[in-house]
């Protein structure tokens, strides 16, 4: 099983339309990340979480909300999708300490027509 | 719309080479380094990861370079294999002030290993 597991995988999506993309974690850590790849510009941060209920911006967080309700999930949310949304998501668990670890689901690819 | 092709550094090795993969970091208020690496079709991989107290640090086959004077961090992989094969980011964090633990990606440079 993932620790780190993203759903969907893959989405085509209309303009306009409202999508959430699912981030769920089995390793217990606090800390929680949703990036956007493109290609040529590595990954840019979206939002980011410390702890349940805590939400905080990114580089680019315009026209993405997310939503922490669990330690466990984190969820990201497009409220009208527009086509240079279209990316590869990443949502990523970090415990940084003596021991780091950091880990990233497989990502989501989003496609916006 | 359709991708553009990607602008990513390039590295090129044969098997068995040393490989350095170079990043410039941009915020002089950055304490913690974490190296990734990245295949194709799957997300990033967390490989080490350095503090700003330490100027190197090795683990299996990699060692991370810091130089703080400069904000450039370097990766190092000995005797390279074709599994090494990825993209390879830096990301730099700060652990204290407004930007508390705001993870940030470099660009990423792409490692091919030729057999």
């Amino acid at each position: 099983d993932a620790d780190v597991t993203q759903t969907p995988r893959n989405r085509i999506t209309k303009t306009g339309k409202r999508i959430m993309l699912e981030c769920s974690q089995t390793k217990g850590h606090d800390r929680m990340y949703w990036y956007r790849q493109d290609p040529g510009l590595g990954l840019r941060l979206i939002y980011y979480s410390f702890d349940v209920k805590d939400i905080n911006k990114g580089e680019i967080s315009d026209g993405y909300s997310v939503s922490r309700q669990a330690q466990a999930k984190f969820s990201l949310s497009l409220e009208s999708a527009i086509p240079n949304q279209t990316a590869l998501y990443f949502c990523a668990v970090i415990r940084q300490g003596a021991n780091t670890e950091a880990f990233f689901g497989q990502g989501t690819r989003l496609t916006v027509v | 719309g359709e991708s553009v092709g990607l602008h990513l550094p390039t590295l090129s090795v044969q098997e068995g080479d040393n490989s350095i993969i170079n990043c410039a970091y941009s915020n002089s208020a950055s304490d913690y380094f974490i190296w990734y690496k990245q295949e194709s079709g799957k997300g990033p991989q967390f490989i080490i990861d350095i503090r700003s107290n330490m100027d190197k640090r090795q683990g299996q086959r990699v060692t991370v370079l810091l130089n703080k004077t400069v904000k450039h961090l370097s990766l190092q992989i000995a005797a390279t294999q074709p599994g090494d094969s990825a993209v390879y980011f830096c990301a730099e964090n700060i652990s204290g002030g407004t930007s508390y633990g705001k993870l940030t990606f470099g660009q990423g440079t792409i490692l091919t290993v030729h057999p």
